[in-house]
């Protein structure tokens, strides 16, 4: 059974300072995704990260994939309070199998104060 | 931009009622999801479904749910018989498949039964 794990749950952290949320799942997979989501709101997508090595930034975010450490990471740069959110990574457990639902961590709920 | 929408937007029904969730993917999208997220809980993965028929399943998704795509274009989940505990936020979602998994999001419909 496919297990992923995030850490921390839950964040709190002033403007402007750096952090990085982290995302570990048990079995091997290539395709990576993260997701925001604003209270009482849908899933937004953030990054698609399909390969060893891949990394992708959008503004102060930026996602990174170790596929041999089934380990990927979410960096916030300089926090500003609108990135206030819950963040969910999720992995697709089979390669290019579209058919396959998407396995969620818990989220990271994360704080962002002035 | 195409998105996923669902209908409704809150549904309240009691307990032992069916009900039947709503959802329109994105037109050239093959693959189509249910997930549900109980209040303040992780995204679970119910059932995805392509080519008319059902692709995958979760454990979650015994024989009091089904899913339908009557018309070529909705995508229904229907609860039978609902229990307190099916109270939740249901998510559909689709993806383009051939190779592209990212999945699209609707806004979700509030499941509360009383």
């Amino acid at each position: 059974e496919l297990k992923v794990e995030q850490n921390p749950l839950f964040l709190s952290m002033q403007e402007g300072k750096n952090y990085t949320i982290y995302c570990n799942y048990s079995t091997t997979s290539d395709r990576l995704y993260w997701y925001r989501q604003d209270p009482g709101k849908s899933l937004e997508s953030l990054f698609v990260l399909l390969s060893n090595g891949a990394v992708k930034q959008e503004g102060r975010l930026m996602a990174s994939l170790d596929t041999k450490a089934r380990l990927s990471t979410l960096h916030i740069t300089a926090a500003v309070h609108d990135l206030s959110a819950t963040y969910f990574c999720a992995v697709l457990l089979v390669p290019g199998g579209g058919a396959d639902g998407l396995t969620f961590g818990k989220g990271t709920h994360l704080i962002i104060q002035p | 931009e195409p998105e996923v929408t669902q209908t409704p937007s809150h549904q309240v029904t009691q307990m032992g009622q069916e009900v039947i969730l709503r959802c329109v993917p994105i037109s050239n999208h093959l693959y189509f999801y249910w997930y549900r997220q109980i209040l303040g809980q992780k995204v679970e993965f119910l059932v995805s479904f392509y080519n008319n028929e059902i692709s995958e399943k979760s454990e979650i998704f015994d024989d009091q749910f089904s899913v339908e795509r009557p018309d070529g274009s909705n995508f229904t989940l229907k609860i039978r018989s609902t229990k307190l505990e099916d109270s939740a936020m249901y998510f559909c979602a689709s993806t383009p498949g051939t190779g592209n998994t990212e999945a699209f999001f609707g806004q979700g419909t509030r499941l509360t039964v009383v």
